[in-house]
């Protein structure tokens, strides 16, 4: 009964090979977004999707780039990836219509980056 | 700087023990989350305590909010092997659909 789900579950690339990773959800959520976690670290907000609407974070490289089709599917692209772009991401999900609310999310159980 | 910071970074306890987890915050927050996290896997939510809420209680788990100090605690009760994971704190990101995590403690319960 998995609800929100990634693939790969791990994915190795090569230096420079652009990669994508996707995201799909059956919560029918409106927000989703996507996570950069590194080794014992908190996960770091890249980017969320309000419905279409597209929100970057300030500090996410331009090198990461996102897409979201439908309210099912999200991906995340990668154009050039470095080393240091090696990590795990995490798609998360939440229902939310108000900027005070409760944002609840949803993960799902990532995907494994490895650069060589 | 992150906008949840927890104590300790890791805790080991024995089967049986309480495990006691601290966040801290800067910001005025309506809400704070808990969730989990098992080693390779995505996170959990496990508890939302709101501000005018003090203590809240789920099964084995038991989540504290005091903002004045700005500081929420989890307590784990009778812990089991099966609770070893990361458990982060998690708050509203100002002006935006988002969630800031704090920087997490990794709890290991030796069995």
């Amino acid at each position: 009964d998995a609800m929100v789900i990634q693939n790969p579950r791990y994915q190795v690339t090569q230096f420079g090979k652009p990669v994508t990773l996707s995201c799909s959800q059956t919560l029918n959520h409106n927000v989703m977004y996507w996570y950069q976690q590194k080794s014992s670290q908190a996960p770091k907000l890249l980017f969320h999707y309000y419905d279409k609407d597209f929100n970057n974070e300030a500090d996410t490289p331009d090198n990461f780039q996102s897409r979201r089709p439908n309210t099912s599917f999200c991906f995340l692209d990668i154009r050039s990836p470095g080393l240091g772009d090696a990590a795990m991401y995490l798609c998360a999900t939440s229902r939310d219509m108000s900027l005070a609310g409760e944002h609840i999310q949803y993960f799902g159980a990532g995907t494994r980056l490895s650069v060589l | 700087s992150q906008q949840g910071e927890e104590d300790p970074q890791a805790l080991s306890i024995q089967e049986g023990e309480n495990a006691t987890m601290n966040c801290s915050y800067k910001t005025s927050i309506n809400n704070l989350q808990w969730y989990r996290q098992n080693s390779g896997r995505g996170l959990v939510h496990l508890i939302l305590i709101r501000s005018n809420e003090r203590e809240k209680h789920s099964g084995r788990l038991r989540v504290t909010l005091d903002t004045s100090k700005k500081s929420s605690s989890l307590l784990i009760t009778a812990s089991r092997a099966a609770d070893t994971a990361s458990y982060f704190c998690a708050t509203p990101s100002t002006g935006r659909r988002a969630l800031t995590f704090g920087s997490g403690t990794r709890l290991q319960v030796q069995p």
